[in-house]
């Protein structure tokens, strides 16, 4: 199925560095959701992005909506241990009450304390 | 908020049984619910969504009569495994879409499937 190119696909990083991830597309999203996976669990939405251009905080995360809403980031900054996981970009495609999300191939962080 | 869970966590089967999954979304009414399944270190593949009251929309390649899927009310739908073969193993996860915040959507905890 259609997925999104997701970058870099994994990251090693010494605790307190930030971190940044991307994902693109050569389809526009109304859309774009961030979220992480530790093993065996299911995906927690970190932040969810509506407008192209949007810029949104969560605590230490900060994600943002491509203008061309074909792209989207998300930044860590000062990253402690317990941001281990696997982090996923995904896009809504089609309408908001019908469409289904496309994900990223994921971003595994590791940090090292 | 919007917390979805599933049962069993983990379901060990022989081959050839079925097995069924359920999904249910504990404090918010789903109006769709999506089935995902996720290979070692590789993404979440959708199966299928489904909706409250009609049947589910399958996503190319995955058989509808292997993988039927039930959407009984507004907080559970379930998936059951027909005649599961070893190569069925994986992990299956829904998310519910909340009917007041469509954009969202929320995941639950996964159900490991291992068939011998």
């Amino acid at each position: 199925g259609q997925q999104l190119n997701q970058s870099p696909q994994s990251m090693f990083i010494q605790e307190g560095e930030d971190v940044s991830m991307n994902c693109t597309s050569s389809s526009i999203f109304n859309t774009w959701l961030w979220y992480k996976q530790d093993p065996g669990e299911g995906p927690v939405l970190l932040i969810a992005l509506y407008k192209a251009g949007e810029l949104t905080s969560n605590g230490r995360l900060t994600a943002q909506f491509g203008i061309t809403r074909k792209d989207s980031f998300l930044n860590i900054s000062a990253s402690i241990p317990s941001d281990v996981g696997i982090y996923f970009c995904a896009g809504l495609m089609g309408s908001s009450n019908t469409g289904k999300l496309i994900f990223g191939q994921g971003t595994t962080l590791q940090v090292k304390p | 908020g919007a917390v979805v869970s599933q049962h069993p966590s983990w379901v060990i089967c022989k081959s050839g049984t079925s097995v069924k999954i359920e999904c249910r979304s504990l404090d918010f009414q789903a109006t769709t619910m999506f089935w995902y399944r996720q290979f070692p270190k590789q993404s979440l593949m959708l199966m299928a969504t489904s909706n409250e009251g009609s049947k589910a929309t399958y996503e190319q390649g995955v058989e509808k009569d292997k993988f039927l899927i039930n959407h009984a009310s507004l907080t559970l739908s379930t998936l059951t495994v027909t005649s599961a073969h070893p190569e069925d193993s994986s992990f299956y996860i829904c998310s519910a879409r909340d009917g007041t915040r469509v954009f969202e959507q929320y995941f639950g905890p996964g159900t490991r499937l291992t068939v011998t």
